[in-house]
């Protein structure tokens, strides 16, 4: 089966750097995104990575490493606002996203 | 209209009853998605369509139908509403059909619950 495994939750401090990780096991790959969803709303783009590396975004980055089937959003310099779950997806061999559960993001001041 | 737009914004709704979710997208985008979302799971795709006049299932397609007449609408219909299908419902759209980054846009949800 195809599965898609983030931690449930994380706490940070405003200011501070936090990495949340992301393992998968998908039949086929055609990329990898992550998402941010604040609570009661829909989900935002963040990133998309196909090719080993990391690609940097202002505050946020994200890194792959397909041979080990993971990723990981790092972000910088928290702000109170990055409180959020933080969705990652990949999109198998037909070309669907599959979803990991997310990570609650908890940043205290 | 900017984006994406749903209706409604939130529903109670009777076991048993018959209710459509409406979808329009602004963008000409040629890929629309319907996907529930529950606590604890991640998103998962209900029905899709790649083009106006075609449509696919995803992973969890029973007891829903959708239909794609034109590239802006894509509703989502629940024949036989049943209390497990109570969820947070959202729609998305993308420029093709998979090709480079292909992002998924999403609208702001409808939260559906059946009594």
């Amino acid at each position: 089966g195809q599965n898609i495994d983030q931690p449930t939750e994380m706490t940070a401090t405003e200011g501070a750097i936090v990495q949340i990780n992301c393992t998968y096991q998908t039949s086929g790959f055609n990329g990898l995104f992550w998402y941010q969803q604040h609570a009661g709303e829909a989900p935002t783009f963040l990133s998309y990575n196909v090719l080993d590396g990391l690609e940097e975004k202002g505050r946020f980055s994200s890194f792959l490493s397909r041979s080990k089937g993971y990723s990981y959003l790092l972000l910088k310099e928290l702000q109170m606002k990055d409180s959020a779950s933080y969705l990652c997806a990949v999109r198998d061999s037909n070309y669907q996203l599959i979803w990991g559960a997310g990570t609650k993001l908890i940043i205290k001041p | 209209i900017a984006g994406i737009t749903q209706a409604p914004t939130s529903q109670i709704l009777a076991a048993g009853r018959r209710m459509t979710l409406r979808c329009t997208q602004d963008m000409r985008h040629n890929a629309m998605y319907w996907y529930r979302q529950d606590l604890g799971l991640g998103l998962r795709l209900i029905h899709y369509s790649n083009t106006a006049g075609t449509t696919g299932k995803g992973e969890v397609p029973d007891g829903y139908s959708v239909s794609r007449a034109n590239t802006d609408d894509f509703p989502l219909t629940l024949a036989s509403a049943v209390p497990s299908q109570t969820s947070v419902y959202f729609c998305a759209s993308s420029d093709s059909t998979g090709q480079g980054a292909d992002t998924q846009y999403f609208g702001p949800g409808t939260r559906l619950t059946v009594l």
